[in-house]
């Protein structure tokens, strides 16, 4: 069974850009969550979306955003892009989000470097 | 206002010895938690879990162990292996909450020595 997968594995922009970063979870997982990994900060929460809606917003401004798509992939976007958006993105799928104890599984990440 | 703490950012440990990574909560509402573990290049992978009804949780090498007075748990590992040498992350949540309310560590870089 395929994992979570994101692309691209690397995104390089420039200060004032947009990105856009993908994320395709576990077949069958409806709840896709977006971390942001900058050096020495650990996994801050982005979003996590289930069944196509936002369900919860981490304390990032509005400049970050995203959707997920009928068939529950999901996408992030950063507008206006700041030096300080270089971080590691991470990817998470889990089958139901609405229950604490379940597990969720992470993509390989998508590196963006804001120059 | 960091509510999970790990206050050791590395570890190194001897193969074949126990490794011993801490981890310290703020907010009293978390009962459950987990541990994750995270290669160079890689997403975290989930390692062990434990609700706040138990103290104590085996799977395998890896224990975790729960003191809810002290709102502090830790997580064992025995014996260590070089292969376990990665950045381990505990995270935090509450029954009442989701697993969207998800609350990291900063993670602890365990290097395992041949």
């Amino acid at each position: 069974e395929a994992g979570v997968t994101q692309s691209p594995t690397h995104l390089i922009k420039t200060r004032g850009q947009q990105a856009t970063l993908r994320c395709s979870p576990i077949s069958g997982h409806t709840s896709v969550y977006w971390y942001q990994q900058a050096l020495g900060l650990g996994l801050q929460f982005l979003l996590w979306y289930d069944e196509g809606e936002e369900r919860n917003r981490g304390n990032f401004p509005p400049r970050f955003s995203g959707r997920q798509f009928p068939n529950y992939s999901s996408e992030l976007n950063v507008n206006a892009l700041e030096l300080e958006d270089s971080a590691l993105y991470l990817c998470a799928s889990s089958l139901d989000g609405q229950r604490a104890t379940d597990t969720q599984y992470f993509g390989p990440g998508t590196r963006l470097t804001v120059l | 206002d960091q509510q999970v703490k790990q206050n050791s950012p590395s570890l190194s440990v001897q193969e074949g010895r126990i490794s011993i990574l801490n981890c310290d909560y703020t907010n009293s509402m978390f009962d459950y938690f987990l541990w994750y573990k995270k290669y160079p290049a890689e997403g975290p992978t989930f390692l062990i879990s434990i609700s706040s009804i138990k103290d104590k949780n085996e799977d395998g090498r890896f224990t975790v162990f729960l003191n809810k007075s002290a709102k502090h748990l830790s997580l064992h590992i025995v014996p260590s292996q070089p292969g376990d040498s990665a950045v381990y992350f505990c995270a935090a949540t509450s029954y009442g909450g989701s697993q969207g309310n998800l609350i990291f560590g900063k993670g602890t870089k365990l290097s395992v020595k041949p």
